[in-house]
């Protein structure tokens, strides 16, 4: 079965830009979305279609897919942005997602 | 505003069975796909079930083909999740999501909408 992997953790300085990588066999030839989820909460789509904002969500995020690899960047990251991220694409007819990375600004 | 809220979660002894519902609002829900996603406490998402908009196509992961059936009244605005032969691993919170984009059968996108989930608990 198809697999998307993350790294378990990362972590950046307030103001600095943080990277969250989500690799996958030929995943370039799929759509990557990114979800952020905070505690207690519901997941939030921050990218889809690769690269796309949904409307009320910071410029500050954006994202890439190529290859074997979509990226998440989060530029000038804010404490607010601390929370889990997980990628997610489609492998023929099921959805698969990513096992989350934990994003800690300090 | 687009809305869905989730219902029919609570505690069930190992083999028993649950429906779980969802109700959507705020938006044309007959033209599109939902998908059921779950997250077990501490653990990451993992997708369940997905059915199109006029429940043409419908998808399970493999760990609960045979004992839950996704389906929908569009017009009732509503999808729900018949969770039979219930297992301890299956104890998790149950989302309702709206996919983005389907086409044919086929999805490629993610989704923008997700309810509050419901906590379904398996356990003697």
């Amino acid at each position: 079965s198809y697999e998307l992997t993350q790294p378990p953790s990362v972590s950046v300085s307030p103001g600095q830009t943080a990277s969250i990588t989500c690799s996958g066999d030929k995943l370039g030839d799929k759509y990557a979305c990114w979800y952020q989820q905070k505690p207690g909460q519901s997941p939030v789509v921050v990218i889809y279609q690769d690269n796309k904002r949904p409307s009320g969500i910071p410029e500050r995020f954006s994202g890439s897919n190529s290859a074997n690899t979509a990226t998440l960047t989060i530029s000038g990251t804010q404490p607010m942005d601390e929370a889990d991220y997980y990628c997610q694409a489609w492998d023929g007819s099921a959805a698969v997602f990513g096992g989350g990375t934990k994003l800690t600004v300090l | 505003e687009v809305q869905l809220v989730e219902s029919g979660g609570g505690l069930v002894k190992p083999g028993g069975s649950l429906r779980l519902s969802c109700a959507a609002s705020g938006f044309a829900f007959s033209a599109y796909t939902m998908n059921w996603v779950r997250q077990a406490p501490g653990k990451g998402l993992e997708w369940v079930s997905s059915i199109s908009s006029s429940s043409t196509y419908i998808y399970y992961v493999d760990s609960v083909k045979g004992r839950f059936t996704i389906s929908r009244d569009n017009a009732k605005n509503s999808l729900y999740l018949q969770m039979n032969s219930l297992r301890a691993e299956d104890t998790a919170v149950y989302y309702c999501a709206r996919v983005i984009y389907c086409s044919g059968g086929s999805c490629y996108d993610g989704s923008d909408s997700w309810g509050q989930g419901t906590l379904v608990t398996v356990s003697s």
